[in-house]
């Protein structure tokens, strides 16, 4: 069946970097992604990867996946207090199915 | 990247009442999904919304309790019908890059308390 797992807290000094593991079931998956949700808002599309990719990079977000493991790993560098929030990952099989969330926070 | 309203933001509603949220896209797109949001808990897919058909409803969710309309290719609204505590949620709506259900974009949420 469908399913995204993802460990539920992570705390980081800021400035550290900071890496948020997913894993999924679905092989056929085209794309994952990870998504963002600030308190009280909705959800923020961040980044997402191809399933045929290995890593991609935007400024301060890398996306690793091993495809053989089923894993996806979010790392966001230097970590600021604003990035402070919950980060979903997500597989696409003709529908998004969403891991539980990562809760980020950010310790000054 | 697609423009999406919903309204209201959050509501207050009684037992037994029903609510209609609305989305509004600054594009036009074919298809647009509902999603529920239970407290703290991920998101999950309700239907999805196709204009000029019927929705296409996920296992465990009904057209009777959520009814679906989609008048156009800019807007659909969903009903929360015969409301109960356990349907407090966020109710977002979301649509994905160029009519597909891929890179989804979300409105910012309905947060519906139910007493």
């Amino acid at each position: 069946g469908e399913d995204v797992e993802q460990s539920l807290f992570l705390s980081v000094r800021e400035g550290d970097s900071s890496v948020i593991n997913c894993t999924y079931t679905d092989s056929s998956s085209t794309y994952l992604y990870w998504y963002k949700q600030e308190p009280g808002a909705g959800l923020q599309l961040l980044t997402y990867i191809f399933s045929n990719m290995d890593m991609k990079q935007d400024q301060r977000l890398t996306v690793l996946l091993n495809k053989k493991d089923k894993h996806l790993s979010l790392r966001i560098a230097d970590t600021q207090t604003g990035d402070s929030a919950i980060y979903f990952c997500a597989e696409s099989t003709g529908k998004l199915i969403f891991g539980q969330g990562t809760e980020l926070s950010v310790k000054p | 990247s697609a423009v999406i309203s919903q309204k209201p933001s959050r509501d207050i509603c009684q037992r037994g009442t029903s609510l209609t949220i609305q989305c509004q896209v600054d594009s036009q797109v074919t298809m647009m999904f509902w999603y529920r949001q239970q407290p703290g808990q991920s998101l999950t897919l309700i239907a999805t919304a196709n204009q000029g058909s019927e929705a296409t409803y996920e296992s465990g969710f009904v057209i009777d309790k959520f009814p679906i309309s989609r008048p156009n290719l800019t807007f659909s609204t969903l009903t929360v019908s015969n409301m109960s505590p356990e349907d407090s949620s966020i109710y977002l709506c979301s649509v994905g890059a160029q009519g597909t259900n891929e890179k989804l974009f979300f409105g910012s949420g309905t947060q519906l308390s139910v007493l």
